[in-house]
């Protein structure tokens, strides 16, 4: 069975601090590592799929990279409109469906 | 482009009624799949349609089931409601089955008193 787990459950930076989210999983063959960005009372909003280790994408101030077991999404001088919770989720190859982690609920202090 | 579109957003219901969602996918996107998204469970797998067939079910009760029409667009229903199926439902669609890229609407919030 496909498992996620992200870490911290809750993250509180101040302005301009950065740090890193980390997703954990277990597949039994991975297709894609998905990362998604949530705001309250809306649907998730992709943000980068990473498809095999050593890979890294970028958007402004987001940077995700893979390894064979675990993500990781680095946040650079963080600014508060980046407060969100941060989601997760793998998918198996010869499967299209996605599972998710719980997230990483992230707020960023002025 | 429109984006996915879930109506309606807010919903009340009594146990034991029964509920209908919809989800019309982005123009040209030909699968559709639902999920529950609850504070415990985070966002669960539901079922994945693809050109009226139903490709992937969730580990979930009979009570769930739904439904993909010629253009598309789809809906889920839920039977004998129960106070822990309150939860936002999310549809995501994506151009074909296996996509790597799933686009979600706002989602319904479903509440069951």
């Amino acid at each position: 069975e496909d498992q996620v787990t992200q870490s911290p459950e809750a993250l509180r930076l101040q302005e301009g601090e950065s740090s890193s989210l980390n997703c954990s999983y277990t597949v039994s063959g991975l297709r894609g590592l998905f990362w998604y960005r949530q705001d309250p009372g809306k649907g998730p909003e992709f943000l980068f799929t990473l498809y095999s280790a050593g890979e890294e994408k970028e958007k402004e101030r987001l940077k995700a990279t893979l390894t064979k077991k675990e993500s990781f999404l680095h946040i650079t001088a963080p600014k508060p409109e980046d407060s969100a919770t941060y989601l997760c989720a793998v998918q198996a190859l010869g499967y299209s469906t996605l599972t998710f982690g719980k997230g990483t609920m992230l707020l960023v202090s002025p | 482009k429109a984006g996915v579109t879930q109506t309606p957003r807010y919903l009340i219901k009594t146990r034991g009624q029964q509920v209908t969602l919809s989800c019309s996918p982005i123009s040209g996107h030909r699968s559709v799949s639902w999920y529950q998204q609850t504070p415990g469970q985070g966002l669960q797998f539901l079922f994945e349609y693809f050109s009226e067939t139903q490709r992937n079910k969730g580990n979930f009760p009979g009570r769930f089931s739904g439904r993909q029409f010629s253009n598309s667009r789809s809906e889920m229903n839920v039977s004998t409601l129960e106070l822990g199926d309150s939860a936002l439902y999310l549809c995501a669609s994506s151009p074909q089955p296996g996509n790597t890229e799933a686009f979600f609407g706002q989602g319904t919030r479903l509440t069951v008193v």
